[in-house]
């Protein structure tokens, strides 16, 4: 168990409706990624916020966007999904740039 | 931002053998970590190395940082080995960039 809550594991949505993922990082640290695997594409960074503001930004869509919360808990937000949005998100965090990171279990996603 | 390339894409094990598998990096890295995802898909941080050598139990790393990769070095290799280890790295960008992947798979 790395400490990286995600939810929800599993999820299954129609296209063009918008779903958001949540991560609770490890108690204490203090940065949040956000990264994509689908089977071809491998691993994308979307996103890393640091202490609830945006670090740095991936390549992610327009469509899709993110915050980190006081609480620093993290969601993901996807909307207009599209059949190729299906992949599996991963959350991780870390206490800062230059430490081991650590991933959640992922999210599944699968549009249809 | 970095570029990681991995080799090779795959690697196929009888119960025992060793293995060293390669990461090569495109710029200078503050940050590199090597991770194992399990058949499961969860993924595992194995080391965070951004120069010389650690070791742990059966798996070791180094990485040459002035020569630009890193090796990842499986000995004993064991069933539970299988899956798929990458190479992630960054150079002071704040993002983590992976590589593609090593599978290796593990015959008993």
């Amino acid at each position: 168990d790395s400490g990286v809550t995600q939810t929800p594991k599993h999820l299954i949505t129609a296209t063009g409706q918008r779903v958001t993922l949540r991560c609770s990082p490890r108690s204490g640290d203090l940065s949040v990624y956000w990264y994509q695997q689908s089977l071809d594409q491998g691993l994308q960074f979307l996103i890393q916020y640091y202490n609830g503001e945006e670090r740095a930004k991936g390549n992610i869509l327009e469509r899709f966007s993110a915050q980190q919360f006081p609480d620093l808990h993290s969601e993901l937000n996807l909307s207009s999904l599209e059949l190729g949005d299906s992949a599996l998100y991963f959350c991780a965090s870390t206490t800062g740039e230059g430490n081991t990171i650590y991933f959640g279990e992922g999210s599944w996603l699968t549009v249809v | 931002g970095i570029q990681v390339e991995q080799s090779p894409p795959d690697l196929i094990l009888q119960e025992g053998a060793n293995s060293t598998l390669r990461c090569n990096f495109s710029d200078s890295v503050n940050n590199l970590q090597w991770f194992h995802q399990n058949p499961w898909g969860q993924l595992i941080n194995l080391f965070y190395i951004p120069s010389g050598t650690k070791q742990n139990g059966r798996l070791s790393a180094t990485t040459v940082a002035t020569e630009r990769y890193s090796l990842l070095y499986i000995s004993s290799s064991q069933t539970t080995d299988s899956g798929v280890y990458f190479c992630a790295a960054s150079s002071n960008d704040y993002k983590l960039s992976f590589g593609a992947g090593t599978t290796v798979t593990v015959r008993a």
